[in-house]
């Protein structure tokens, strides 16, 4: 079955490391969106890319970095420098001939 | 700029009563309109979504919204809430630019036995 495949499920990080987050779709979607949640809000967009080897900043992008070196994988770096790392992340991709998303079941990350 | 407000960051309802979500969006064009739905610790799965065909969407799980243009709105129903109704429930619109979706904030739907 066709999907996106976030991992891990939960992660925790301490003071001062990168962490990466790993989002793979088998879709064949062209768009993929990595979204911050946080409670009592809405997702909040961090990186958006619709090509490889292209991606554009989102609303919260600060502290954080992407890559898209193939159309399947778009995983999505938590450094140091992003101060609040604590959230819920979505990975989402989309067909953009057509209207519809769909989402990992995300990775929550913890800083210990 | 596109933006979408959610009434109610809680709703309660009893087992079998009617779910009423709110949703007003504002967009300068006609809008795709989605509701999304998310269980503790889980992604978002798709609800329903608007793309300027019928003004009245039927989704899954027996859930339904009505575009109304004139209230700037797409108020999400279910004519009979069932305990597994209880989740966290997300409308959006998609944005003109890059395709993003612009997130309300969220309704919690507590059912009540």
């Amino acid at each position: 079955d066709g999907g996106i495949t976030q991992s891990p499920k939960y992660l925790f990080r301490k003071e001062g490391q990168n962490v990466t987050l790993s989002c793979e779709q088998n879709l064949n979607h062209d768009a993929m969106y990595w979204y911050r949640q946080d409670p009592g809000q809405g997702l909040r967009l961090i990186y958006y890319s619709q090509i490889v080897n292209d991606f554009q900043k989102g609303d919260i992008a600060e502290g954080y970095s992407v890559s898209r070196e193939k159309k399947e994988s778009f995983p999505l770096t938590v450094t140091s420098a992003q101060k609040n790392p604590t959230a819920f992340y979505l990975c989402a991709s989309l067909d953009l001939g057509r209207i519809g998303y769909t989402f990992g079941s995300g990775t929550r990350l913890t800083v210990v | 700029a596109q933006s979408v407000t959610q009434l109610g960051s809680h709703v309660s309802v009893s087992e079998g009563a009617l779910v009423l979500l709110r949703c007003n969006y504002s967009s300068s064009v006609p809008p795709y309109l989605f509701w999304y739905v998310q269980y503790p610790n889980q992604g978002l799965q798709l609800l329903l979504k608007y793309t300027s065909a019928a003004t009245l969407v039927k989704g899954i799980n027996g859930f339904e919204a009505e575009f109304k243009k004139s209230e700037t709105s797409f108020h999400l129903t279910k004519p009979s809430a069932h305990m597994s109704d209880a989740a966290e429930y997300f409308c959006a619109v998609r944005a003109d630019s890059n395709y993003q979706l612009i997130w309300g904030a969220g309704t919690k739907l507590i059912i009540k036995p």
